[in-house]
């Protein structure tokens, strides 16, 4: 089974501080997403990578930047983290070499920016 | 406008109903279509893909109408462990992926 693990499933920080969110799979999946969930919004898309240090933006990259050193490892990091960023964060990966369109999700990390 | 749109309900129905759920969508050129399942606290799953010709697993059944630009998902028989939220996902090609905000149902006993 493939697995995605998170970190944290729960963090609380402060306004103004560096918060880093890890993601890690083990399945050698090529492409890896981060995702934002908030109520009646869905899954938004922050930045996606489909290499070792590659990454694009998706739809909301603003105040996130990201970090692909190894293929295994995708991380989020938030510079200065403010309170709409208080959101659920769900790390994704897919094969593009099988089907490429099935997306495993990580278990989440609930972050609170008080 | 929204690129999916679902009613995010609640649908709250008993066990043994049959309940549908339908999504629309605004991009035309859409090439796959999907429908995952989110139990409440936990990460979305695959639940099934959807197909022009519509599938079947089990007591699912998935439809598309790419005419009408929307999917639907049909649930026979539902059990207490089907409450879930219900979410619309397609991909236009490439590594863009739009998800839905969700449909909640609750089944009761």
């Amino acid at each position: 089974d493939v697995k995605v693990t998170q970190s944290s499933r729960y963090l609380v920080k402060r306004t103004g501080e560096k918060v880093f969110l890890e993601c890690v799979q083990d399945m050698d999946h090529e492409n890896m997403f981060w995702y934002r969930q908030d109520p009646g919004l869905g899954l938004r898309l922050i930045y996606f990578s489909y290499d070792v240090k590659m990454k694009e933006k998706g739809d909301i990259p603003e105040g996130y930047s990201v970090s692909r050193e190894k293929k295994e490892r995708f991380s989020l990091i938030l510079e200065s983290a403010s309170t709409n960023q208080t959101s659920m964060y769900l790390c994704a990966s897919t094969d593009p070499r099988g089907d490429g369109n099935e997306q495993f999700f990580g278990p989440g990390t609930r972050l609170t920016v008080l | 406008r929204k690129e999916v749109e679902q009613d995010p309900g609640p649908f709250n129905v008993p066990e043994g109903a049959t309940v549908a759920f339908n999504c629309t969508y605004s991009n035309s050129a859409s090439q796959s279509f999907f429908w995952y399942r989110q139990d409440c606290r936990k990460e979305p799953k695959l639940l099934m893909s959807v197909y022009s010709s519509g599938n079947e697993d089990g007591r699912f059944t998935a439809q598309l109408n790419r005419a009408s630009q929307y999917i639907s998902l049909l649930i026979r028989d539902s059990k207490l462990s089907d409450s879930a939220t219900y979410l619309c996902v397609l991909n236009t090609g490439g590594f863009k992926t739009i998800f839905g905000a969700g449909t909640r149902l609750f089944v009761k006993a």
